[in-house]
């Protein structure tokens, strides 16, 4: 079972170049998430999908945008990145919103020069 | 706003040693409260989810539990192994806040 799935799982930038993160789940959740893990910050949502067709803002969405493309993906794009980008990102999707187990996927390491 | 502390940050056992995790939060009105294992260089696998009317959850040598009076939530380990060596985290939502707010992990290692 393949679970969640993200893509790429590692990443190196220059300072203003732009990127996309892709995540697909195959377990037909509603909701879908994107975290990043810093060292001393702990896991931090950058924004989240509820449901199919809507989208809404966590606690660090600054420099990040989102598309649920549709049920199954969900893509995390930075436009200009930045040094303090540089992060361990996480996707995650769960049955219903907040009120249900929430699974990851593996990661992935960007890097941001 | 909603804010979960896990203590210690780091601990160390002998194996077959009996352990507890504590986790602690601050707005007692919360859907559930999850407990996450982390090994290095991976994602976070779901280990027990106890919903807020509940009291505990089990799973093998696992159980975990819920005080929502008292904003606590423990995991209890039992008889160690090395292979459980990770870093285990605990989250819950916020009270007006949907999301998940996470601990920043107890990091366990368990010697042979």
């Amino acid at each position: 079972n393949a679970g969640v799935t993200q893509t790429p799982k590692f990443q190196v930038l220059k300072t203003g170049q732009s990127m996309t993160l892709q995540c697909a789940q195959d377990m037909n959740h509603n909701s879908m998430y994107w975290y990043r893990q810093d060292p001393g910050m702990g896991l931090r949502l950058i924004y989240y999908s509820a449901s199919e067709g809507t989208t809404d803002k966590g606690e660090v969405p600054n420099g990040y945008n989102v598309s649920r493309l549709n049920k199954r993906e969900f893509s995390l794009r930075l436009e200009s990145a930045a040094p303090s980008q540089t992060s361990v990102y996480f996707c995650a999707s769960s049955g219903v919103f907040v009120r249900a187990e929430l699974f990851f996927g593996e990661g992935s390491r960007l890097t941001v020069l | 706003k909603q804010e979960v502390t896990q203590i210690p940050a780091a601990l160390s056992v002998p194996e077959g040693e009996n352990l507890v995790l504590n986790c602690s939060f601050t707005d007692s009105a919360i859907y559930n409260l999850q407990w996450f294992r982390q090994d290095p260089g991976k994602g976070l696998t779901s280990l027990l989810l106890i919903q807020s009317s509940q009291r505990e959850q089990t799973s093998g040598r696992l159980n975990a539990s819920l005080d929502k009076s008292s904003g606590r939530s423990t995991l209890y380990i039992a008889a160690s192994q090395p292979g459980d060596s990770a870093t285990y985290l605990c989250a819950t939502n916020g009270g007006s806040q949907g999301n998940l707010i996470f601990g920043k992990g107890t990091k366990l290692s368990v010697k042979p």
